[in-house]
C-alpha cells in the first residue's frame, strides 16, 4: 500500500523561505516527485530524487531520505506566484505516481 | 519540454450519456500513459495505467467497465466515462512517461460536469 503525509497547509512571508516536508511508506520506489499545482490547472514539475541528498534547482530545492522514508522541499526567496498547492509524489515499480494530499501554501506580503 | 494535450479541456453532461476525453502525446511516443483524476480540494487519485497496445490496468475501487480506457497508438490515449452520473464530476488529468522514468509530463486537465 502507499502512505503519504505533508501538511495540509502553510504560510509564509514573501521574501522568506519555507521547507514542506512529507513522509512516505511506499511498497515500491522509483523516485520521489515535487510537483506545483494551481488552482484548476495540471501538475507542473518541480524536482526528482531518487538518490539521497540535496537536489538545489534555482530557488528550489528538494531532499531525499530513503533510509527515513522521508523529503522536503525548500523554497526560497518566496514570491507571491508561489502562492500554490505542492504536491509530494512516489512513483512505484509501475512509474505511476502516487501522490500526497498536497500543501496548500499562502505567501502574505 | 515535452507537451502532452488533452481534449477536451471542459465538458458538461447529462448523467447517463457517456463522454471520450483524449490525451495525447505531441512530440515524443509515449508507451506509458496514466489517468488520474481529482476531486476539489482533493490530490490527484491514479485511476489506471495505460501501455500501448494492451489492456489498462486498473487501480484497486476503478471499474473497468465504466472508465473505458484506449491506448491505440504510441500517441494517443482515450478515457471514455460511460454512463455519467454526477458523482463522477470531476478533474480528469492524464500524464505520459517518455524513455527516463522521471520524465512524465501531465496534459492540462479535463473539467467534467454531470448534470
Amino acid at each position: 500500500g502507499q502512505n503519504i503525509d505533508q501538511p495540509t497547509e502553510m504560510t509564509a512571508t514573501e521574501g522568506a523561505i519555507v521547507q514542506i516536508n512529507c513522509t512516505y511508506q511506499t511498497s515500491g520506489f522509483n523516485g520521489l516527485f515535487w510537483y506545483q499545482q494551481h488552482a484548476g490547472e495540471a501538475p507542473t514539475f518541480l524536482s526528482y530524487n531518487v538518490l539521497d541528498g540535496l537536489e538545489e534547482k534555482g530557488r528550489f530545492s528538494s531532499f531525499l531520505s530513503r533510509s527515513k522514508g522521508y523529503s522536503y522541499l525548500l523554497l526560497k526567496e518566496l514570491q507571491m506566484k508561489d502562492s500554490a498547492s505542492y504536491l509530494c509524489a512516489v512513483s512505484d515499480s509501475g512509474y505511476a505516481l502516487n501522490f500526497g494530499k498536497g500543501t496548500s501554501l499562502l505567501v502574505t506580503p | 519540454g515535452a507537451v502532452v494535450s488533452q481534449h477536451p479541456s471542459w465538458v458538461i453532461c447529462k448523467s447517463g450519456t457517456s463522454v471520450k476525453i483524449e490525451c495525447r502525446s505531441l512530440d515524443f511516443q509515449a508507451t506509458t500513459m496514466f489517468w488520474y483524476r481529482q476531486f476539489p480540494k482533493q490530490s490527484l487519485m491514479l485511476m489506471a495505467t495505460s501501455n500501448e497496445g494492451s489492456k489498462a490496468t486498473y487501480e484497486q475501487g476503478v471499474e473497468k467497465d465504466k472508465f473505458l480506457i484506449n491506448h491505440a497508438s504510441l500517441t494517443l490515449s482515450t478515457l471514455t466515462v460511460t454512463s455519467a452520473h454526477p458523482e463522477d464530476s470531476s478533474f480528469y488529468i492524464c500524464s505520459a512517461r517518455d524513455r527516463e522514468p522521471y520524465e512524465q509530463y501531465f496534459g492540462p486537465g479535463t473539467r467534467l460536469t454531470v448534470t
